[in-house]
């Protein structure tokens, strides 16, 4: 079973553009989550997908972040316009509905640099 | 609200010397706990998780960690650290099935010879 992918591994931007994050759940996993860590900082919730609809969205820091996860599949995070704030590592987890939902599978993350 | 408290940033062992990483939690319903761990390059990893039921759990790579409601704390151990077990350890908490995880600030366990 393939575990939980993100593209691209290392993004570098300058302040102001653009950049989409990917994450590919495993297979099945009905339950897909973001996380980002800030240098130095804990790990913290940004939001929830069950399928394709946003179950809780409370971590969001502003309205420069948008989440879609059209088909209930891989999920996109895009950070428009980025600031130098948003450096950071973005890490996606999933996990399955019902029996084992507890259990959330992280992918490797991307790191993120806005200069 | 939900919080993890990890106290040490960072912790240094001796290679076949006892591990233990403290973990303290709030929470204002019965807490679902975990332990991750982040080898360099590489995404978390769960280590072990308490739910219900035993209060003493064992997980992956000789780690075990104990559920002590009294003291809120989620400790985690093993009895002989080995080089490989140099990485970043974090405990998270969650509200159960299918919730966020509220993390810790995360302790870098580092093992010298």
């Amino acid at each position: 079973e393939a575990g939980v992918t993100q593209f691209p591994s290392h993004s570098v931007i300058e302040k102001g553009q653009t950049v989409t994050l990917r994450c590919d759940p495993i297979s099945g996993h009905d339950n897909l989550y973001w996380y980002r860590r800030v240098m130095g900082k804990e790990i913290k919730f940004l939001l929830h997908f069950v399928k394709e609809s946003k179950q809780d969205e409370s971590g969001m820091p502003n309205n420069r972040f948008l989440a879609e996860r059209t088909g209930g599949t891989y999920s996109t995070l895009k950070v428009q316009p980025a600031e130098l704030e948003d450096s950071g590592v973005y890490f996606c987890a999933s996990s399955r509905q019902g029996e084992g939902t507890d259990t959330q599978y992280f992918g490797p993350g991307t790191r993120l640099t806005v200069l | 609200a939900q919080s993890v408290t990890q106290l040490g940033s960072h912790v240094s062992v001796s290679e076949g010397a006892l591990v233990l990483l403290r973990c303290n939690y709030s929470s204002s319903v019965p807490p679902y706990l975990f332990w991750y761990v982040q080898y360099p390059n590489q995404g978390l990893q769960l280590l072990l998780k308490y739910t219900t039921g035993a209060t003493l759990v064992k997980g992956i790579n000789g780690f075990e960690a104990e559920f002590k409601k009294s003291e809120t704390s989620f400790h985690l151990t093993k009895p002989s650290a080995h080089m490989s077990d140099a990485a970043e350890y974090f405990c998270a908490v969650s509200a159960g099935g299918g919730n966020k995880l509220t993390f810790g600030t995360g302790t870098q366990l580092k093992v010298e010879l």
